[in-house]
């Protein structure tokens, strides 16, 4: 049972580069979204998608992007990556949307390290 | 905006001990959700709580929806160095695409 895999687990970036976390879910969840987890700040939701083809912007979108061309797959772009982007990124998925929120399913998380 | 206040912080707590670890907001949130989150994973989902003043059990872990249901607590019975972990509440952001906006957590350690 995959569930939503996250890759690359651990990556280190000098300030100025870009680059992509990849996410993917095999549970045909229509909810996906990213998050970013700091010491002392919780996680914070940077973008999400209700549907392919349809993507928002969350609590902190500066400096990321997303698309969402399939159901499966929902990678998050960092363009030119700076030390504030430093953190522990979590992709996760829900199987609907609802004013209350569903459970969501995280992936293992992504460890950012930006030089 | 909606905020989600947890306390305590840390908790640090011998095997054997009980402890509550509450949640609190000036909003009402039509449910509330309860993770815990294990060092190099992500989050896990233990609990949601949907009606005010709901009470739901997960073998020694006790969870409260307030009555107003703006705030929720957790209680474990008779910890196990198992309960080790971070501890999350998350509640809807008021918003129709269903996001959650987490509290800060508690990062609860247990000695044995």
């Amino acid at each position: 049972n995959a569930g939503v895999t996250q890759t690359p687990k651990f990556q280190v970036l000098k300030t100025g580069q870009s680059m992509t976390l990849q996410c993917a879910q095999d549970m045909n969840h229509e909810y996906m979204s990213w998050y970013r987890q700091d010491p002392g700040m919780g996680l914070r939701l940077i973008h999400y998608s209700v549907g392919a083809g349809i993507t928002d912007q969350g609590e902190v979108p500066n400096g990321y992007n997303v698309s969402r061309s399939t159901t499966e797959d929902f990678p998050l772009r960092l363009l030119s990556a700076a030390p504030s982007q430093t953190s522990v990124y979590f992709c996760a998925s829900s199987y609907s949307y609802s004013p209350g929120g569903g459970e969501l399913f995280f992936g293992e998380g992504s460890r950012l390290t930006v030089l | 905006t909606q905020l989600l206040e947890q306390s305590p912080q840390f908790l640090s707590i011998q095997e054997g001990e009980n402890l509550t670890v509450y949640c609190n907001s000036s909003s009402v949130f039509s449910s509330l959700q309860w993770y815990r989150q294990e060092p190099g994973e992500g989050p896990v989902l233990l609990v949601t709580v949907v009606t005010g003043g709901e009470v739901k059990k997960l073998k020694r872990l006790t969870f409260q929806f307030g009555d107003a249901r703006k705030d929720s607590s957790l209680h474990i019975t008779a910890a196990q160095p198992g309960d080790t972990g971070l501890y999350l509440c998350a509640g809807g952001d008021g918003g129709s695409q269903g996001n959650l906006i987490f509290g800060k957590g508690t990062k609860l350690s247990v000695k044995p």
